[in-house]
């Protein structure tokens, strides 16, 4: 068990819809960061995010936003959705350091459908 | 361009056998860190080694070793007397920049019993 947690694990969903994934990181970490897998991409970055601000940006799509609270939960919201979006979306978070360089630990993940 | 090759999409050995995981990588950064994750049939990534480009030092955990070497830009992966529970998909990575990590395709493993 890495510390970090994702809600749900599961979605299923219609075309156009929208869907906000949950992440709680582990306890003491800032940052957080977002990746998509799927067969075709296969693990793609997304967003990072370091104690509530945006750190950095990857293949995000502008249908697709996310922002961490103060509590440093953070949320990936997915809007009209399409096909090609079903894959599982995962969370990881890191030590206080901020960089791409600390250890990422990963959430169990979200497998979104979309039908 | 940063890029990460792990050339084995698939590989199959029987379990005890000893088997190594290949990882190529192109990066222009002259401060770098290398990471292999796994993630086994339930899914999460597991994290299993971070490497900086400074430090080429073979490492050893267990069963696991890694060898890295910046000559040939590898930093390759093996596991002595494979066991079943070592069937996952195994991920190579590099750090771009400060911000971002790129992953390779992966290597599926099986160890057959």
């Amino acid at each position: 068990d890495s510390g970090v947690t994702q809600t749900p694990k599961h979605l299923i969903t219609a075309t156009g819809q929208r869907v906000t994934l949950r992440c709680s990181p582990r306890s003491g970490d800032l940052s957080v960061y977002w990746y998509q897998q799927s067969l075709d991409q296969g693990l793609q970055f997304l967003i990072q995010y370091y104690n509530g601000e945006e750190r950095a940006k990857g293949n995000i799509l502008e249908r697709f936003s996310a922002q961490q609270f103060p509590d440093l939960h953070s949320e990936l919201n997915l809007s009209s959705l399409e096909l090609g979006d079903s894959a599982l979306y995962f969370c990881a978070s890191s030590a206080p350091g901020g960089g791409n360089t600390d250890t990422q630990y990963f959430g169990p993940g979200t497998r979104l459908t979309v039908l | 361009a940063q890029k990460v090759t792990q050339a084995q999409t698939e590989i199959s050995v029987v379990e005890k056998e000893d088997v190594t995981l290949d990882c190529v990588y192109e990066t222009r950064d002259t401060t770098y860190y290398l990471f292999w994750y796994k993630q086994p049939p339930s899914g999460e990534l597991v994290f299993l080694i971070r490497r900086n480009s400074f430090d080429e030092q073979n490492e050893i955990s267990g069963r696991y070793s890694w060898n890295f070497q910046k000559s040939t830009s590898s930093f390759n992966f093996t596991i002595t007397a494979s066991q079943v529970v070592d069937s996952a998909v195994y991920f190579c990575a590099l750090t771009q920049g400060w911000d971002k990590i790129i992953f390779g395709k992966g290597t599926r493993l099986h160890i057959l019993p």
